[in-house]
């Protein structure tokens, strides 16, 4: 069955400190998997999705099959990218989200 | 503006009172879903639909119903709703094409008591 793991609920950092929110997936063939953020009062929205390979606000992502991985990481954390993340993957137009990650960006 | 609008944003209701919580989207997709999002769980899809007349299960569906008669509009059904359906409800809309994003509404936060 598929299944995105995020291991961590709530990570916090120091503004312009390395962060890497955790995401681990469960699937049986090519997946495609998306990044999706939800700011404060915002609806939620695509951050990055694995396809493309692209650098949304200095967020990258990797999709390592090897490890069954889509970390999203972020060399300098914003006090701006301070919200709730969700890693998720799409199989056969279904859709199976992570539990989310709060990533809190200290000043 | 391209939106997904959803009715109500709010509602505290009975247990076994039907209610029908709508969905609007104006960005002519083909493709729109309904999501859950209860804490620890974040969100899991109850019903999605393809086109007009197309619809299938997500991993949720027990206890709802969902009819898609046009484009734009992808209401979602309880018939006979029970506490165990309180949570938040995502209405979403995508493109054609499996890697297109998705568009989220703002959320129906539903209470049963």
């Amino acid at each position: 069955a598929q299944r995105v793991t995020q291991p961590e609920k709530l990570l916090s950092v120091f503004k312009g400190a390395p962060v890497e929110l955790k995401c681990n997936y469960s699937y049986s063939g090519s997946p495609e998997l998306f990044w999706y953020v939800q700011y404060s009062r915002q609806r939620l929205q695509l951050l990055l999705r694995h396809i493309s390979r692209e650098s949304i606000k200095g967020f990258t992502a990797d999709l390592n099959k090897g490890e069954t991985s889509f970390h999203l990481k972020k060399p300098f954390a914003q006090e701006e990218d301070s919200a709730m993340y969700y890693c998720a993957l799409s199989s056969f137009n279904k859709f199976y989200f992570g539990s989310g990650t709060k990533l809190n960006v200290k000043p | 503006e391209a939106q997904v609008t959803q009715n109500p944003r709010y509602l505290i209701t009975v247990t076994g009172k039907k209610l029908t919580v709508t969905c609007s989207q104006n960005m002519n997709h083909e493709y729109m879903s309904w999501y859950r999002q209860d804490p620890g769980l974040g969100l899991r899809q109850i019903y999605y639909s393809m086109n007009v007349e197309v619809t299938d299960k997500g991993d949720v569906p027990e206890g709802y119903k969902v009819s898609r008669k046009e484009k734009r509009n992808f209401p979602l059904i309880l018939e006979s709703p029970s506490p165990n359906q309180t949570s938040l409800y995502f209405c979403a809309s995508r493109g054609s094409g499996r890697t297109q994003p998705q568009h989220f509404g703002d959320g129906t936060r539903l209470s049963i008591l």
